[in-house]
């Protein structure tokens, strides 16, 4: 079952942009996650964030997490071609003792030069 | 610190017949999760090993799927007949958690499985 779920589907942006991705999500977590998969590339880990944080930065990226609304937001500041990408954000429930990783669907990024 | 490897990177087969992926994690890592992601998806638990012990496969076909992971180090995937809808890259990721709870998961390239 899909825990998360991404928004919006699909975001096409000018290069040098802020590109913002949300996800939602059902059930009280642990942590929760943000990979990124290129074309072609497997699943790179960008970010963790734990639930009793509120905000981590790394590099261009921010992550902000409220679970008192169940949401996560990823922000990739001044966009380059390079982040074209599908953004995923996995959580593990604090309610499951497996601590699966459970995935949203995705957000398919395109940055335009 | 080398990645996780997985073979082959991609597979044709036909329908009914069998295939085999196989994955090593990066060294120490106690987890292990086999996926199916179908394009346009987001990746799908199939089997969870901690070390050698299977904590989670709710989600694999069992009838026609199995996993092993011998001595808790590598692990292989087989597919026994396989169906046009098992088409998907099968993603392999280790974690060093013992309980996955606080690091991120390491994933292999994928293998593209195409059933004709």
């Amino acid at each position: 079952s899909q825990q998360g779920e991404e928004d919006p589907q699909a975001l096409s942006i000018q290069e040098g942009e802020n590109a913002t991705m949300n996800c939602s999500y059902k059930t009280s977590i642990n942590n929760l996650q943000w990979y990124r998969q290129n074309s072609g590339r497997g699943l790179v880990h960008l970010i963790l964030i734990r639930s009793n944080e509120r905000e981590k930065h790394s590099g261009r990226l921010r992550v902000t997490l409220d679970t008192s609304k169940k949401s996560s937001s990823l922000l990739i500041t001044a966009s380059r071609a390079a982040d074209t990408a599908s953004y995923f954000c996995a959580t593990i429930s604090s309610m499951d003792s497996n601590y699966q990783l459970i995935w949203g669907a995705g957000t398919k990024l395109i940055i335009k030069p | 610190e080398a990645g996780v490897a997985q073979s082959p990177r991609y597979k044709i087969i036909e329908k009914r017949q069998s295939v085999a992926f196989w994955c090593n994690p990066i060294s120490g890592h106690a987890t292990l999760y086999w996926y199916q992601q179908i394009l346009g998806q987001g990746p799908k638990l199939l089997i969870q090993f901690q070390n050698n012990g299977v904590v989670d496969d709710s989600q694999l076909p069992k009838d026609r799927f199995s996993a092993e992971r011998l001595k808790g180090v590598d692990s292989t995937l087989k597919i026994q007949p396989a169906k046009l809808e098992d088409s998907a890259v099968y993603l392999c990721a280790s974690s060093l958690d013992r309980w996955g709870t606080h690091t991120e998961a390491f994933f292999g390239q994928g293998t593209r499985l195409t059933v004709v």
